[in-house]
């Protein structure tokens, strides 16, 4: 069985202050790991994801994410935010077979004062 | 192109009722997934169909079923509606089977009463 926690179900920032989302997975084979993002009245965008090459995951719009295997943590970070990020962020974990099941958290909502 | 298309945006049903929601994958995308999103939690897993066949069921009582068509387009069904059941419905697809990571679409807002 796979699991996601993600510390923290809202998250502050101020503009321009590093971004960090935490995540931790548990996961008996070794995982694909993701980030979406859930803009309101929407569908959830995939930000990036690590898929057992690169340990240090680059994605869209300056976020990226570092695998590591020690800590079975996957967190997210951005070095200075932006308003347009303030949205609901989700970590899920794949174990990458045939089914395409993923495995989600219960989100941490991002806002970003001015 | 296109992205991942649900319909309906939205609807109300009445308990006991049976809904369909549909989805039409993104050109070339052979795989469909189905996830609940309940308000203030993550997406739950349904269904993946792939090639028209299932590949994947979450844990959701047999009320819940689906298909896909030749063309990869897919139908969540739900039998016997509950309060329970209301939900933001979302569809995704791969291009094949292995989940790299999906495309949504904008999901179905289910609300029963």
């Amino acid at each position: 069985a796979q699991s996601v926690t993600q510390l923290g179900s809202h998250v502050s920032v101020s503009e321009g202050a590093l971004v960090l989302l935490r995540c931790n997975y548990s996961s008996s084979v070794p995982p694909y790991l993701f980030w979406y993002v859930q803009y309101p009245n929407q569908g959830l965008q995939l930000l990036l994801k690590y898929t057992s090459a690169a340990t240090l995951v680059k994605g869209i719009n300056g976020f990226e994410a570092e695998f590591k295997k020690s800590e079975t943590s996957f967190h997210l970070t951005k070095p200075s935010a932006h308003m347009s990020d303030a949205a609901e962020y989700f970590c899920a974990v794949s174990d990458g077979t045939n089914a395409g099941k993923s495995t989600f958290g219960d989100g941490t909502t991002l806002t970003v004062k001015p | 192109d296109a992205g991942v298309t649900q319909s309906p945006t939205h609807l109300i049903k009445t308990r006991g009722q049976h809904v369909t929601l549909r989805c039409s994958p993104i050109s070339g995308h052979k795989s469909v997934s189905w996830y609940q999103q309940v308000l203030g939690q993550g997406p739950q897993f349904i269904f993946q169909y792939y090639e028209k066949e299932e590949r994947g069921r979450g844990n959701f009582p047999d009320r819940f079923s689906a298909r896909q068509f030749p063309n990869y387009s897919s139908e969540l069904n739900v039998n016997a509606l509950l309060l329970g059941d209301s939900a933001l419905y979302l569809c995704a697809s791969n291009q094949g089977p292995h989940n790299y990571g999906y495309t949504f679409g904008s999901g179905t807002r289910l609300t029963v009463v």
